[in-house]
């Protein structure tokens, strides 16, 4: 499709294991972001990449985040020894310089 | 400490009114205005934006009101449709950072 893609749509874990999540920005979107939206809570910017650009990690909760993108399109979110407190929807967006930023419709992260 | 805030949780108004859901900010360096309505389980769609050189833009049934001095922007529906049945997050962003500050949402219930 045309929008930003991300994988998995759910995903149920154990409390201190590793995950992975996926986003596929909109093709030719140089800039592409990560936030997290909590239960009841409004939408928490994790990290930035734009272009070959050092990304900004300012909003990164700990070190047990980290992400990466790939190429300049493809990102993964990892998070390391996973908490409780991580249960969130996890969202990427990806724009062009300048223009609203566009999302995906998120995975729905749950630490048992 | 919230930069930008939607202090009604939720809005129930009905069909054919105008609908008005508020926003405010503290942060003088924000430059440029979002609306963004959400369904569940999918993720954010831009609605209407405006940039701080303006006070009003419109879109249709929708338009996005701010007031720098007061740092205060609103979005009216008129008229409110069932279809506009959602939570609507309102965000800003500064040229200086790389990420939008989204407010906490106001759900806005358009009854029949």
């Amino acid at each position: 499709g045309a929008g930003v893609s991300q994988s998995p749509s759910n995903k149920v874990t154990e409390k201190g294991k590793d995950v992975e999540l996926r986003c596929d920005p909109i093709s030719g979107h140089t800039a592409l972001y990560w936030y997290r939206q909590s239960l009841g809570q409004g939408l928490e910017f994790l990290i930035y990449f734009q272009g070959n650009s050092a990304p900004d990690k300012s909003g990164l909760p700990s070190d047990r985040f980290s992400a990466e993108r790939t190429g300049g399109s493809v990102s993964t979110l990892t998070i390391q020894r996973t908490q409780q407190e991580d249960s969130a929807v996890y969202l990427c967006a990806s724009s062009s310089l300048g223009q609203p930023q566009h999302f995906g419709d998120g995975t729905r992260l749950s630490i048992l | 400490d919230q930069q930008v805030k939607q202090n009604s949780p939720s809005l129930s108004v009905q069909e054919g009114r105008i609908s008005i859901l508020n926003c405010d900010y503290t942060n003088s360096m924000f430059d440029y205005f979002l609306w963004y309505k959400k369904y569940p389980a999918e993720g954010p769609t831009f609605l209407i934006s405006i940039s701080s050189i303006k006070d009003k833009n419109e879109d249709g049934r929708f338009t996005v009101f701010l007031n720098k001095s007061a740092k205060h922007l609103s979005l009216h529906i008129v008229p409110s449709q069932p279809g506009d049945s959602a939570v609507y997050f309102c965000a800003a962003f500064n040229n200086a950072g790389n990420m939008l500050t989204f407010g906490g949402g106001t759900r806005l219930m358009v009854k029949p």
